[in-house]
């Protein structure tokens, strides 16, 4: 079956604008979330999303936000782009049964000039 | 809060060498364990998980014991490959009450398998 889609894979953005990204899950995923990956921080959690609603958030500030959709897709938005928002953001879905593990996406490369 | 900690490297060996990676775990409750390996260019892929205490996660050679006793999850493979070539992480996932259980990364170990 086909995996986690992220579109799109490779992103340039100037300071100040703003970015969406999108995340299709696993057909019958209902559980998704986002991580940022950069070199100095490493893997953050950004959001999870279940069933439509946000159900947990990382320590990010307001500019980074998410949405699901009815059919499980998912999209984060970055507004207000800074230079430290250059990485790459990794979107994962997962059934919803406990230590099941999440399938991750290829990911979104930012690059933000 | 749950965090992971695991031996950075990078970590070079030759190829059908024997390759164990550290990573030791802090969290309340009883966590789930993970191994993920990422490829250049590439997402995170899952490579074996263990749910609970004294479970064995395996898979292409790999293993991983979940050590409550040490809170530890040490990747383990008995002769590398130079397809082994990766980053490695280590991750844990801990149900919150509202169901939620995003993974907690450790910072990841670069492995180079030489021919």
């Amino acid at each position: 079956k086909a995996g986690v889609t992220q579109t799109p894979r490779y992103l340039i953005k100037t300071r100040g604008q703003q970015v969406t990204l999108s995340c299709s899950p696993i057909s019958g995923h209902r559980s998704v979330s986002w991580y940022q990956q950069t070199p100095g921080q490493g893997l953050q959690f950004l959001f999870e999303y279940f069933s439509e609603t946000q159900r947990n958030k990382g320590n990010f500030p307001g500019r980074f936000s998410g949405r699901q959709f009815s059919n499980s897709r998912s999209e984060m938005n970055v507004s207000t782009l800074e230079l430290g928002d250059s990485a790459l953001y990794l979107c994962a879905s997962s059934w919803p049964a406990s230590g099941y593990g999440y399938t991750f996406g290829s990911g979104t490369r930012l690059t933000v000039v | 809060g749950d965090s992971v900690t695991q031996m950075e490297g990078p970590v070079t060996l030759s190829e059908e060498a024997f390759l164990t990676i550290n990573c030791t775990y802090t969290a309340t409750g009883y966590p789930s364990l993970f191994w993920y390996v990422q490829y250049p260019g590439e997402g995170l892929q899952l490579l074996l998980k263990a749910t609970k205490a004294d479970d064995k996660g395996s898979n292409k050679g790999f293993e991983a014991t979940y050590r409550k006793e040490t809170t530890s999850f040490h990747l383990e493979k008995g002769s590398v490959q130079v397809s082994d070539s990766a980053v490695y992480f280590c991750a844990l996932s801990n149900p919150t009450q509202g169901g939620s259980e995003k993974l907690v990364f450790g910072k990841g170990t670069k492995l180079t398998v030489n021919p």
